[in-house]
């Protein structure tokens, strides 16, 4: 199975902040990682998919780039409706494996 | 517009079985493959199993493997998860998930969740 590795756990910032999460897969996985945002008791909703590619609708401060094994996830200027924890999803091969999920905060 | 809604979620006893059902709307159902993802109380996300439209071909979790079976019915825009030999590690909200249609393995919306307990 496809290890990820995502980091931190959580994460404490201000409104404006600039955010990175990371995530490390154990093999290559090319551009194959997803990027989904989970908001308490409501399901996860779909930000990055092809590990750069924003989906519809999505605002433009989010950001995500890499290939092969590391990958980051950007929020560029942090939003009160930010706060979710966020998680990266490999999709090259099955079984399909989330990281851990980075808890994000506001200050 | 996509809606997914879960439903069969409950208290179950170890051992017992269960089966959730996923009634879908907005979307040509038997185009896209569905997934069941599943998350602890508190914890990460974790992938149970997918089913392709045709529902002829499956995939699941080593974790599962045996014990739960996905279905589908096309005619009904419906998507089942049949789990038996339940075990207390299984309690979680489950989820049903749609595909892109780039790739059977992204997926583009999800249900509100079903919460499954399994305790005696």
């Amino acid at each position: 199975d496809i290890q990820m590795a995502q980091s931190p756990s959580s994460l404490s910032a201000s409104v404006g902040d600039r955010v990175t999460i990371t995530c490390q897969a154990s093999q290559d996985i090319s551009s194959y990682l997803t990027w989904y945002q989970q908001k308490p008791g409501k399901a996860p909703k779909l930000l990055i998919h092809d590990a750069s590619i924003l989906e519809t609708g999505v605002p433009t401060r989010f950001s995500g780039s890499g290939s092969g094994t590391d990958f980051t996830f950007t929020i560029s200027r942090l939003q009160p409706e930010d706060i979710a924890t966020y998680y990266c999803q490999q999709y090259e091969d099955l079984p399909l494996t989330f990281g851990q999920g980075t808890r994000l905060e506001i200050k | 517009e996509v809606q997914l809604v879960e439903s069969g979620g409950g208290v179950g006893q170890p051992g017992g079985s269960l089966r959730l059902s996923c009634t879908t709307s907005g979307f040509t159902f038997e185009d896209f493959a569905m997934h069941w993802v599943r998350q602890a109380p508190g914890k990460g996300l974790e992938w149970v199993s997918l089913i392709f439209g045709d529902g002829l071909t499956t995939y699941y979790a080593d974790s599962v493997k045996g014990r739960f079976t996905i279905s589908r019915d096309n005619r009904k825009n419906s998507l089942f998860l049949h789990m038996t030999s339940l075990q207390t590690d299984d309690t979680a909200f489950y989820y049903c998930a749609k595909t892109s249609l780039s790739t059977t393995r992204v997926f583009d919306f999800w249900g509100q969740g079903t919460l499954v307990t399994v305790s005696s």
